[in-house]
């Protein structure tokens, strides 16, 4: 049961284009993580977010974490091939930001 | 070495087969994690371990599995009588302690027939 609900499931864009996926949960989190994952690997820590309303950037890629700390959001600017894999949301329910709860994933495949 | 050490990456079992899975931490990580990902779908929590010590056990989902890491490095993860249900990539994630990013391995592929 994910208690992290993730949009869309899948997303299939072309070169170029812009795109943002969405997680969203009841509870609060003392913060959140978003992985990337590629087929036939572990997910890799992309960043995490701690305060309620943070915004962080990483290149082309900016993720916003609500302010009651229940919701985030990925945005993608100028998609690339190479952005392709499965994004995953992780809140942590603790304050050591260790036990993690997973979303169920947003697959992005991106068309050159 | 650099990363965290999964393996067999793939295993492939009969039902009701025993089978054993080994996660090399990163050196001088204490915590560690198992996840279970099964195919489409993000990782379940299973167990965790803080050196030696086994804080959590809430994910495993039946007695059948059970964890170990016994010198507070390596760590194995036990299914006994595997069902179908058991097919997943199993993840082991270490970590350096408080607030420290976790760093998963590539997996070990489970398939049961």
């Amino acid at each position: 049961t994910q208690l992290l609900e993730q949009s869309p499931q899948f997303l299939s864009i072309q070169e170029g284009e812009n795109l943002t996926v969405y997680c969203n949960s009841s509870s609060v989190f003392s913060s959140l993580q978003w992985y990337r994952q590629e087929p036939g690997e572990g997910p890799v820590l992309l960043v995490t977010v701690v305060t309620g309303g943070e915004v962080k950037k990483l290149k082309r890629l900016t993720f916003q974490f609500g302010d009651a700390r229940k919701d985030s959001s990925l945005h993608i600017t100028a998609a690339q091939p190479g952005d392709t894999g499965l994004y995953l949301c992780a809140g942590a329910r603790n304050n050591a930001g260790n036990m993690l709860t997973f979303g169920g994933g947003t697959r992005l495949m991106v068309k050159p | 070495g650099a990363g965290v050490s999964q393996s067999p990456r793939y295993k492939v079992a009969k039902r009701g087969q025993d089978v054993a899975l080994r996660c090399d931490p990163i050196s001088g990580h204490v915590s560690l994690f198992w996840y279970q990902q099964a195919l489409g779908q993000g990782p379940e929590f299973l167990t965790y371990f803080q050196n030696e010590a086994q804080l959590d056990k809430s994910g495993l989902p039946s007695d059948r599995f059970f964890a170990e890491r016994p010198e507070g490095s390596v760590s194995t993860l036990k299914i006994q009588r595997t069902q179908q249900e058991d097919s997943a990539v199993y993840l082991c994630a270490s970590g350096s302690g408080y607030n420290s990013p976790l760093h998963f391995g590539n997996g070990t592929r489970l398939t049961v027939t």
